[in-house]
């Protein structure tokens, strides 16, 4: 069965530090990958995608994800927390029959001062 | 341009009613999808619609229903409320189907059911 895993409900990190969520996923043919972020009271924002190429995808608010195939992995990665960094962040991978999202539980991204 | 509107917001009904929940997309998409937000559960797909046409649908029982107008709005009627219907309900716009990369979200409607 396809299937998104973020095995974190939430991240604390200091302002400053770098930042990791993760995120696994399981699906039939090739990956098709996303994140999203959604603000308090705001819609959800696409943040980055990978469908192909290079491992190391850049995207928006200096957030990158990795890639990582052998480890069915994509986690999201930004080098220096801000303190507006903090939302609900979204995975996300594409169901190849249907092109519908699935998507992860979600991770609670704090950040603090 | 105007983002993706969702009427009402907040929403309170009580178990046995119905409810009808609007989507406006962004001018020129014509493309709506419906997803369900539970905290824990992330989103669950609802359907999808393009030219007033139902392109696909997720696993929610047939209480969940939708359509699409002429001018690309969409509405979504839940009948028989239960408790367990409560949860933000989000539409997403889109040029065309299956355009993730580029799909905009509205801020939901928030639906409690008691």
């Amino acid at each position: 069965a396809q299937s998104v895993a973020q095995p974190e409900d939430q991240v604390n990190v200091a302002e400053g530090n770098p930042l990791t969520v993760k995120c696994t996923y399981s699906v039939s043919g090739n990956p098709y990958l996303f994140w999203y972020v959604q603000y308090p009271n705001r819609g959800l924002q696409f943040l980055l995608k990978y469908i192909t190429g290079d491992n190391l995808v850049k995207g928006s608010y200096g957030f990158e994800a990795e890639f990582n195939k052998s480890q069915t992995s994509f986690h999201l990665k930004k080098p220096s927390a801000l303190v507006s960094d903090s939302a609900l962040y979204f995975c996300a991978v594409r169901d190849n029959s249907n092109y519908q999202l699935i998507w992860g539980a979600g991770t609670k991204l704090i950040i603090k001062p | 341009k105007a983002g993706v509107t969702q009427t009402p917001r907040y929403l309170i009904k009580t178990r046995g009613q119905q409810v009808t929940l609007s989507c406006s997309p962004i001018s020129g998409h014509r493309s709506v999808s419906w997803y369900q937000q539970t905290p824990g559960q992330g989103l669950q797909f609802l359907f999808e619609y393009f030219s007033e046409t139902q392109r696909n649908k997720g696993n929610f029982p047939g209480r969940f229903s939708g359509r699409q107008f002429s001018n690309s709005r969409s509405e979504m009627n839940v009948s028989t409320l239960e408790l367990g219907d409560s949860a933000l309900y989000l539409c997403a716009s889109s040029l065309s189907p299956g355009n993730q990369e580029t799909q905009y979200f509205g801020p939901g409607t928030r639906l409690l059911v008691l």
